[in-house]
């Protein structure tokens, strides 16, 4: 059973480039969240998609987009990109049961990106 | 807003002997879950433990255990016998019940076992 996929592993961009980072969440999930983690830090929260809708959404921007689709795997768009997008982006992935929150959530690997 | 913040930035430990590790969190709210997760350098963030508020007993996870205080808002992760494949980042993090989207994080813990 594979867990919580993302690629790429790295990616290197330049300022004002756009990038696109995927995310196939474990089998049997249908929620998938994002994260950004600097070096040095603990993840932040960018969103959370569920049913293919954007259910709640941390302090970031809306250059941070995200789509999720019919088979649960999840994108994340991060336009018009600065120097201090460069980060290690985190996909996380749960299954929503009736409480909501009572479930784990499992992380990827993640896909670090430097912004040149 | 809650907030989470780990106050040691670096510890270290012998190999078999305990360490805790320092969690303190900020919220308004009465239910809610803390975790504590470890990164090792391949980055895979990994569950170690989880706790939810509302019960009273400290969560244990064969090696790993947690002091929870709810009043003073304490989180403190416990490594017994530590082992070399420990060495890791650590995070705490906190979660709502009727904020379950997001997990708040603080900002780690590197984790250093002396052999």
């Amino acid at each position: 059973d594979a867990g919580v996929t993302q690629s790429p592993t790295h990616l290197i961009k330049t300022r004002g480039q756009q990038v696109t980072l995927r995310c196939s969440p474990k089998s049997g999930h249908d929620t998938v969240s994002w994260y950004q983690q600097a070096l040095g830090q603990g993840p932040q929260f960018i969103f959370q998609y569920y049913e293919e809708e954007e259910r709640q959404r941390g302090n970031f921007p809306d250059r941070f987009s995200g789509h999720q689709f019919p088979n649960y795997s999840s994108e994340l768009n991060v336009n018009a990109l600065l120097l201090g997008d460069s980060a290690l982006y985190l996909c996380a992935s749960k299954e929503t049961g009736l409480a909501g929150g009572t479930d784990t959530q499992y992380f990827g690997p993640g896909t670090r990106l430097t912004v040149l | 807003a809650q907030t989470v913040t780990q106050s040691q930035p670096e510890m270290s430990v012998q190999e078999a002997e305990t360490v805790t590790l320092s969690c303190t969190y900020d919220t308004s709210e009465s239910d809610y879950y803390l975790f504590w997760y470890k990164q090792p350098p391949s980055r895979q963030m990994i569950l170690v433990i989880r706790q939810e508020a509302y019960k009273q007993q400290n969560a244990t996870e064969n090696r790993f255990s947690v002091n929870f205080q709810k009043a003073a808002k304490s989180f403190s992760l416990k490594i017994s016998d530590s082992q070399l494949g420990d060495a890791a980042m650590y995070f705490c993090a906190y979660r709502s019940l009727t904020n379950a989207g997001k997990s708040t994080f603080g900002d780690g813990t590197t984790l250093t076992v002396k052999p």
